[in-house]
C-alpha cells in the first residue's frame, strides 16, 4: 500500500479485556513507531523499532503494554487488562531511516475502554 | 523536564489572511524540528521540517522560521484557506535519540 495502514480503525472493549492493534508500515521503511494521543492532547511516544535492533520501550506506560514487530515489517501493540485510562487514539508511524525524522503516520486506532 | 509547547491553544483567522502558529521548545540540544497537520479522524500529516543549521525554510504556501536564540519555532501559512483548518503540532528531535517529541497542538480555524 501507499501509506501506513492500521487496523482496526475503531475498537471498543470492556475493562479488563486484552486488545491487539495492528500496524502495516510503508514498504521499505526500517523504523516503526507507536504513539498514543489522548483527547485534545499531543502525541505521547510509546515504543520504537529500528531494523533488528532492540526496541526502545522507554515510553510504554506500564507492563500491561507490549509490542512486537515481526520480520521487520508488521507490528502489533498489545494492551493487557485494559483500563479506562487506556482509551485514546493509538497512532503508528514509519520512517525510511529511523533518525526520528519525517515520520509517516497511519490514521490510528480509536480505542474505547468501557 | 524537557518539553515542546505551543503558546496558544486555538487560532482563528479570516480566509485569505496569513496565519502564524508559534511553538516554544526548551531543549537546546534539539537540532531537528518538524510541523504536522492533523485533520479530524486522520493521522498527522507532514508539512515542513527544518534543521538547526537553518533559520528559515519555505514550502508551498508555508514557511518555517527557527530562532535558536530564544528557542522559538513558527509556521507561517500564506493566504489561509478553509482546507487549512486543522490541529497543528510542532515536534523536535535532539538527534541523540530517534524519536520525535510533540507539543500539545493548536487548532487553526479559518473563517469564511
Amino acid at each position: 500500500g501507499a501509506g501506513v495502514s492500521q487496523s482496526p480503525s475503531n475498537k471498543v472493549t470492556e475493562k479488563g479485556k486484552d486488545v491487539e492493534l495492528r500496524c502495516d508500515p510503508i514498504s521499505g521503511h526500517t523504523a516503526l513507531y507507536w504513539y498514543r494521543q489522548s483527547l485534545g492532547q499531543g502525541l505521547e511516544f510509546l515504543i520504537y523499532f529500528q531494523g533488528n535492533s532492540a526496541p526502545d520501550k522507554s515510553g510504554l506506560p506500564s507492563d500491561r503494554f507490549s509490542a512486537e514487530r515481526t520480520g521487520g515489517s508488521v507490528s502489533t501493540l498489545t494492551i493487557q487488562r485494559t483500563q479506562q485510562e487506556d482509551s485514546a487514539v493509538y497512532l503508528c508511524a514509519s520512517s525510511p531511516q529511523g533518525r526520528g525524522e519525517k515520520l509517516f503516520f497511519g490514521s490510528g486506532t480509536q480505542l474505547s475502554v468501557l | 523536564g524537557e518539553s515542546v509547547g505551543l503558546h496558544l491553544p486555538t487560532l482563528s483567522v479570516q480566509e485569505g489572511d496569513n496565519s502564524i502558529i508559534n511553538c516554544a521548545y526548551s531543549n537546546s540540544a534539539s537540532d531537528y524540528f518538524i510541523w504536522y497537520k492533523q485533520e479530524s479522524g486522520k493521522g498527522p500529516q507532514f508539512i515542513i521540517d527544518i534543521r538547526s543549521n537553518m533559520d528559515k525554510r519555505q514550502g508551498q504556501r508555508v514557511t518555517v522560521l527557527l530562532n535558536k536564540t530564544v528557542k522559538h519555532l513558527s509556521l507561517q501559512i500564506a493566504a489561509t484557506q478553509p482546507g487549512d483548518s486543522a490541529v497543528y503540532f510542532c515536534a523536535e528531535n535532539t538527534g541523540a535519540n530517534s524519536k520525535l517529541t510533540f507539543g500539545k497542538g493548536i487548532t487553526l480555524s479559518v473563517r469564511p
